[in-house]
């Protein structure tokens, strides 16, 4: 089955405490990109990435690190969690970067204490 | 920067009712459109992809309609169930520079329908 998977699903945390928040995807697409979605502000770009070894940033990059060293996975890096990166989180991927349609995983509803 | 609105927010409809969402964005240069439904708790679901060249997409009961220059979309419903209750995003997809294509969303209409 063609699908994006994200691990975990839910997360509490402490401040301060490195975490990193797995998506893989079995299409053979090339973008992936990862958003955050709050109440009142919608879905949020963090990071993308177009290729292997390709990422730059989104609308909201600041406190996540992202990596891209095979296709099929694009993890997400909290290097310092702090509460305000207390969010739903959604991995995505698509083809290309142009005129496809974006799969998007299940999501990981993430909580910094 | 793009911007996406969604109106309205919220809407309930009796079961059976045909409906229609809007979707209006502020930069008409979009590669392409996708509206998407997200249930409670859970991701989103790929509805409908217009490309920027198209006027519109049917499935099923869903069609989706875009106007690019006067950057409008509206997604119509025809004979709404219960199931179909949940949130319905829209979002474009523009040219952001560097050779990406920025998907951009808005806020979504949460969709109610009354049995």
């Amino acid at each position: 089955e063609a699908q994006v998977t994200q691990n975990p699903r839910y997360l509490i945390t402490v401040t301060g405490k490195k975490l990193t928040v797995t998506c893989s995807q079995n299409m053979n697409h090339e973008y992936m990109s990862w958003y955050r979605q709050d109440p009142g502000l919608g879905l949020r770009q963090i990071y993308y990435s177009m290729n292997v070894e390709v990422t730059d940033k989104g609308d909201v990059p600041e406190g996540y690190k992202v990596s891209r060293k095979e296709k099929r996975n694009f993890p997400l890096i909290l290097e310092s969690p702090s509460p305000n990166q207390t969010s739903l989180y959604f991995c995505a991927s698509s083809l290309s970067a142009g005129t496809d349609t974006q799969y998007f995983g299940p999501g990981t509803r993430l909580t910094v204490l | 920067k793009q911007e996406v609105t969604q109106i309205p927010a919220a809407l309930s409809v009796p079961e059976g009712e045909n409906l229609v969402l809007n979707c209006s964005f502020t930069d008409s240069a979009i590669y392409n459109l996708q509206w998407f439904r997200q249930d409670p708790g859970k991701g989103l679901t790929s509805l409908l992809l217009i490309q920027s060249s198209q006027r519109e997409q049917t499935s099923g009961r869903l069609n989706a309609s875009l106007d690019k220059s006067s950057g409008r979309s509206t997604l119509y419903i025809a004979a709404s169930q219960p199931g179909d209750s949940a949130t319905y995003l829209c979002a474009v997809r523009g040219y952001s520079g560097a050779g990406s294509y920025q998907l951009t969303f808005g806020k979504g209409t949460k969709l109610s329908v009354i049995p």
